[in-house]
């Protein structure tokens, strides 16, 4: 079955600090990996993105995620968290067809204490 | 980037009633649209797949004569919520999957609307 796991369904991190968000996924086919960033209300953006190529992806706001195949794993870091980053993560897998929707995990919520 | 853009962002209706969302592609042509749910704090769940002159693909559990789906244009999806009612209350997010000039294919989400029914 295809499926996309996130773990920790609550983090919270202090300001400043690193941060790691975990995603494990199940896909017959060569996944194409997102990561996005929802904030209360509001709709998706895209922080980053895999497909191919070098397994360290990346992404806008100074995230970067790391694809190991072996582990079916595409973790989100960020060396140093800002209270802006408090929001709610979102993993998700798909096929390269534009034809195919994506599949999410549950989501993430962010919380950053000062 | 492509845009995708969802109307109404935001709609309050009474119970009974319906309700129609609209979702365009602004800049690009998409044959397949894609319709997901969000409940409160919880994941999208894909509906339906949207696909143009043709009947939407309905996911398990999703009832196609309560969310119907209607892709008459390469640019436009529209998703009606028939006869409304309190538990119909969500948020409903629109996606459209292209590829931007020399990369892969992406998937870009409209804004979202939050309908509530009363």
């Amino acid at each position: 079955a295809q499926s996309v796991t996130q773990p920790d369904i609550h983090i919270t991190v202090s300001e400043g600090a690193s941060l790691e968000l975990r995603c494990n996924y199940s896909y017959g086919a060569t996944p194409y990996l997102f990561w996005y960033v929802q904030s209360p209300g509001q709709g998706l953006q895209l922080l980053l993105k895999y497909f191919s190529g070098d397994t360290l992806v990346q992404g806008i706001k100074g995230f970067e995620a790391e694809f190991k195949r072996s582990q079916s794993s595409f973790n989100l870091r960020k060396p140093s968290v800002h209270w802006s980053d408090a929001a709610e993560y979102f993993c998700a897998v798909g096929a390269v067809q534009a034809g195919t929707a994506l599949i999410f995990g549950k989501g993430t919520t962010l919380s950053v204490s000062s | 980037g492509a845009v995708v853009s969802q109307h109404p962002s935001r709609v309050i209706c009474k119970s009974g009633t319906s309700v129609k969302i609209e979702c365009r592609s602004l800049d690009f042509q998409a044959t397949t649209m894609f319709w997901y749910r969000q409940f409160p704090k919880q994941s999208l769940m894909l509906m339906a797949t949207s696909n143009e002159g043709s009947k939407a693909t309905y996911e398990q559990g999703v009832e196609k004569d309560k969310f119907l789906i209607n892709h008459a244009s390469l640019t436009l999806s529209t998703l009606t919520v028939t006869s409304a009612h309190p538990e119909d209350s969500s948020f409903y997010i629109c996606s459209a999957r292209a590829a931007p000039a020399g990369g892969s294919t992406e998937a870009f989400f409209g804004q979202g609307t939050r309908l509530t029914v009363v």
